[in-house]
């Protein structure tokens, strides 16, 4: 059974580069069939997508947060990972990590999901 | 850029069906996919393309489409279906990924 679990720092100071690195076991990164990505949820609020990466390392982010976000695949290690630079307070999320499914017409999913690392932005 | 807007808070009486919404543009050409939040605990996804469920996700959970709106329908909703639910979809304007704002199922 797939499992992603993200780890990182829990806590970033205002205006330096949060990392967080995801780990995917019971199965390849290395595959054609689906990417990985990473979805954050600010306390209180919605569900936002923030990028995503296929195992060639290509990857695109969300345009809004594109110049801040890098997100990079490590195959040899079975993992990819999230940095997001310059954060403010407003970047306090819970951020998870997911493999996500994409068809041809352009239909997504996000399935299995890591269970979440909060992350909080605070001198 | 484009956006898919659903109902902050919905409520269902215990046993009876409900109806979750979500509109948008890019629902006219894609489906939507729809996930259970529960507090604590990380998103679950309940239905993908035209109305699938995956293995372990009973088959009260159904999913439809209309025009630019999708749907989410729980039939016999039960106490612990009471959760936040998304959905989220492809926004061809931007090549992104879209999520809604969520719906807060309460079951009465």
């Amino acid at each position: 059974q797939l499992q992603l679990q993200a780890s990182g720092p829990g806590l970033v100071k205002p205006s330096e580069t949060l990392s967080l690195t995801c780990s995917v076991s019971g199965g390849p990164i290395s595959t054609s069939a689906y990417s990985w990505g990473w979805i954050r949820q600010p306390p209180g609020k919605a569900l936002e997508w923030l990028g995503t990466v296929y195992f060639s390392g290509r990857a695109y982010s969300k345009p809004s947060l594109n110049s801040r976000v890098t997100i990079s695949v490590d195959t040899s290690k079975n993992q990819f990972s999230l940095k997001l630079t310059s954060v403010t307070a407003a970047d306090t999320a819970v951020y998870y990590c997911a493999r996500q499914a994409e068809t041809p017409g352009g239909f997504v999913w996000f399935d299995p999901w890591g269970q979440g690392i909060l992350v909080t932005v605070s001198s | 850029s484009s956006e898919l807007t659903q109902d902050p808070a919905v409520s269902v009486a215990l046993g009876q069906t409900v109806r979750i919404t979500c509109q948008g543009d890019s629902l006219r050409n894609f489906y939507a996919s729809w996930y259970q939040k529960k507090p604590g605990q990380a998103p679950v996804l309940v239905i993908y393309g035209k109305n699938n469920r995956p293995s372990g996700i009973p088959d009260r959970f159904s999913g439809s489409n209309s025009g630019n709106t999708a749907f989410l329908t729980i039939t016999g909703a039960q106490a612990e279906h009471e959760a936040d639910y998304y959905c989220c979809t492809w926004d061809t304007n931007d090549n992104h990924v879209l999520f809604g704002g969520g719906t807060k199922l309460t079951v009465l």
